[in-house]
């Protein structure tokens, strides 16, 4: 089965910094990945998504993603962050054959302070 | 506002109690899938349904159950309740089976 893994479980920021949050699954097959965010107290919002083509994605509020094939990877970047970027982010793997529910990794918190 | 509507937004209940949580999903989409998301587990699928039929089971408890009606809205059933039950639990909806999910807002779930 497969797996993800977000390896970093809080990051604290001040803003403008740049964002670098990490990914990684475990599947040889195809997979189509995303990203979501969950504000506090709301429910997770579609940042992006990569299903393929271009392995640069780019999605909603800045936010981007590279899918690295020979890495497994699909980390997200955003180049400077804003105090409202304060939220938990979920990476999330489907794979293209057979059961279609989203695998979703730990999340990891991200704390913007102004 | 993703379209997909939860209701009831909270719920308390006891151990042993059963109940329901209900899900819409946005306009068109016939898939509906339930997650649970925990502290200690994390966001996990429980279950899929497209267009009225079981499609995917994931680590669902054989004390929950649910169905998609055929106006496809879904409904989860949650029976002899345990503490460590509460958690909140997501629907989401897609148009296929293939296609990107959309969230809903969520039911929490507080077992006392």
């Amino acid at each position: 089965a497969q797996s993800v893994s977000q390896h970093n479980h809080h990051v604290i920021l001040s803003e403008a910094a740049s964002l670098e949050l990490g990914c990684n699954y475990s599947y040889g097959g195809t997979v189509n990945l995303f990203w979501y965010v969950q504000y506090p107290g709301q429910h997770l919002q579609l940042l992006l998504k990569y299903f393929s083509g271009d392995p640069l994605v780019k999605g909603i509020k800045g936010f981007e993603a590279e899918f690295i094939k020979s890495k497994f990877s699909f980390n997200l970047r955003k180049p400077s962050v804003q105090w409202s970027d304060t939220a938990e982010y979920f990476c999330a793997v489907n794979i293209d054959t057979g059961r279609r529910a989203l695998t979703f990794g730990s999340g990891t918190r991200l704390q913007v302070q102004p | 506002d993703s379209g997909v509507t939860q209701t009831p937004k909270h719920l308390i209940t006891a151990t042993g109690q059963r109940v329901t949580l209900r899900c819409s999903p946005r306009s068109g989409d016939l898939s509906v899938y339930w997650y649970q998301q925990s502290l200690d587990q994390g966001l996990q699928f429980l279950i899929q349904y497209y267009n009225g039929e079981e499609r995917a089971k994931g680590n669902i408890l054989e004390r929950f159950s649910a169905q998609q009606f055929p106006d496809l809205h879904s409904e989860l059933n949650l029976s002899s309740l345990e503490l460590g039950d509460s958690a909140l639990y997501f629907c989401a909806s897609s148009v296929g089976i293939q296609e990107t999910q959309y969230f809903g807002p969520g039911t929490r779930l507080l077992v006392l």
